[in-house]
């Protein structure tokens, strides 16, 4: 079956380094993304792994490992703001069809 | 850049009465359209597939009947929730890619449907 897995919540303080793990097994691999989300608001794209490696943009960085069916999202410098959930999805096609983990809701405290 | 336009953003409706929920791809075509649904604190859920053309292809345990979806044009999809339900209260939202690109994926703004 399909599975993605990550962890339901994690708390850190502002300033700190949080790495949020994602694990799957999917019939399939056509690429990984990451997305943050509010409540009641749409995903806001973070980031998007296809080869193994890591993908540093400013504050946020993606890793994949396809052979080990993980990748881990880290977010340096937290501020306030990055208090969110955070959306592990993995794409099996070039259309667009995502499965979606259930998400890490990560608290950021002062 | 390109856009998924999603309307209306919020709607209120009675038990029993239909819903109808549109996805644009502004500056694109777009051949497939994703519609998803996500309840309080847990994560999205693929509903269906909508494809130009032709015939949704729905996910396992979402009822075709209820959650209509046409796709009449490259840049229109649709989502009518038929007599709703309470249960059917929940966050909708769709997704469009540039076609080719699997990695150029955008999401509409979401629909907050609650059903009273």
């Amino acid at each position: 079956g399909q599975n993605i897995d990550q962890p339901t919540e994690m708390t850190a303080t502002e300033g700190a380094i949080v790495q949020i793990n994602c694990t799957y097994q999917t019939s399939g691999f056509n690429g990984l993304f990451w997305y943050q989300q509010h409540a009641g608001e749409a995903p806001t794209f973070l980031s998007y792994n296809v080869l193994d490696g890591l993908e540093e943009k400013g504050r946020f960085s993606s890793f994949l490992s396809r052979s080990k069916g993980y990748s881990y999202l880290l977010l340096k410098e937290l501020q306030m703001k990055d208090s969110a959930s955070y959306l592990c999805a993995v794409t099996t096609d070039s259309w667009g069809k995502l499965q979606f983990g259930a998400g890490t809701q990560v608290v950021v405290t002062p | 850049g390109a856009v998924v336009s999603q309307h209306p953003s919020r709607v209120i409706c009675k038990s029993g009465t239909s819903v109808k929920i549109e996805c644009r791809s502004l500056d694109f075509q777009a051949t497939t359209m994703f519609w998803y649904r996500q309840f309080p604190k847990q994560s999205l859920m693929l509903m269906a597939t909508s494809n130009e053309g032709s015939k949704a292809t729905y996910e396992q345990g979402v009822e075709k009947d209820k959650f209509l979806i046409n796709h009449a044009s490259l840049t229109l999809s649709t989502l009518t929730v038929t007599s709703a339900h309470p249960e059917d209260s929940s966050f909708y939202i769709c997704s469009a890619v540039l076609p080719g690109q699997g990695s150029s994926l955008f999401f509409g703004s979401g629909t907050q449907l609650s059903v009273l």
